[in-house]
């Protein structure tokens, strides 16, 4: 069975400084790949996906993120964080055959201190 | 927002009895799913269903039953709620054509 792995459990950083959030997956063959974020109290929205072509993809809100199959990863990524960033992050995979079930980590908090 | 809807939001409810949450959607959308979300374990399917009476079990679903009757309605039932199933419970659906999931609101049930 795939697993999805976020190293990070809870990330704090201070306003505009950089955000990388790792993500490893454990699938070898074809994947789609997701990025969610859920804010306080809200659902799940889509971040930003990876499906073919250009591993570095972007998504809503300048956030983007780089998909190297050699390490198994797909690390979400965003220059300059903002207070209103403050959310939980996860990644999530489909490996395409199965019904196409996600499987997700186990998320990262995100915390921006103004 | 994909059109889903889930009722009830929140529930409180007491060991032993039997618990239904809905899913509903608007869109004609073939595969919908329910996931449950608890800290530190991120979200976990415990059922889905590709098509009207056409279900299957995800990674946790002892303890838990679903019904699809209907294109637009997916059923979600603790048969004897227990207080391992306190959790927010989510539904989703795949939209035609793509990967990706479109969640629902959520349900907050807590189980006494």
């Amino acid at each position: 069975a795939q697993s999805v792995s976020q190293h990070n459990h809870h990330v704090i950083l201070s306003e505009a400084a950089s955000l990388e959030l790792g993500c490893n997956y454990s699938y070898g063959g074809t994947v789609n790949l997701f990025w969610y974020v859920q804010y306080p109290g809200q659902h799940l929205q889509l971040l930003l996906k990876y499906f073919s072509g250009d591993p570095l993809v972007k998504g809503i809100k300048g956030f983007e993120a780089e998909f190297i199959k050699s390490k198994f990863s797909f690390n979400l990524r965003k220059p300059s964080v903002q207070w209103s960033d403050t959310a939980e992050y996860f990644c999530a995979v489909n490996s395409g055959g199965s019904n196409y079930k996600l499987t997700f980590g186990k998320g990262t908090l995100l915390t921006v201190n103004p | 927002d994909a059109g889903i809807t889930q009722s009830p939001r929140h529930k409180v409810t007491e060991t032993g009895t039997p618990v239904t949450l809905r899913c509903h959607q608007t869109e004609n959308h073939r595969y919908m799913y329910w996931y449950r979300q608890d800290p530190g374990h991120g979200l976990r399917l415990i059922h889905y269903s590709y098509g009207v009476k056409d279900t299957d079990k995800g990674e946790v679903s002892d303890g838990y039953s679903v019904s699809r009757s209907k294109t637009e309605d997916f059923l979600l039932t603790l048969e004897s709620a227990t207080s391992s199933q306190t959790s927010v419970y989510f539904c989703a659906i795949r939209t035609s054509g793509s990967y990706e999931q479109y969640f629902g609101p959520g349900t907050r049930l807590t189980v006494t």
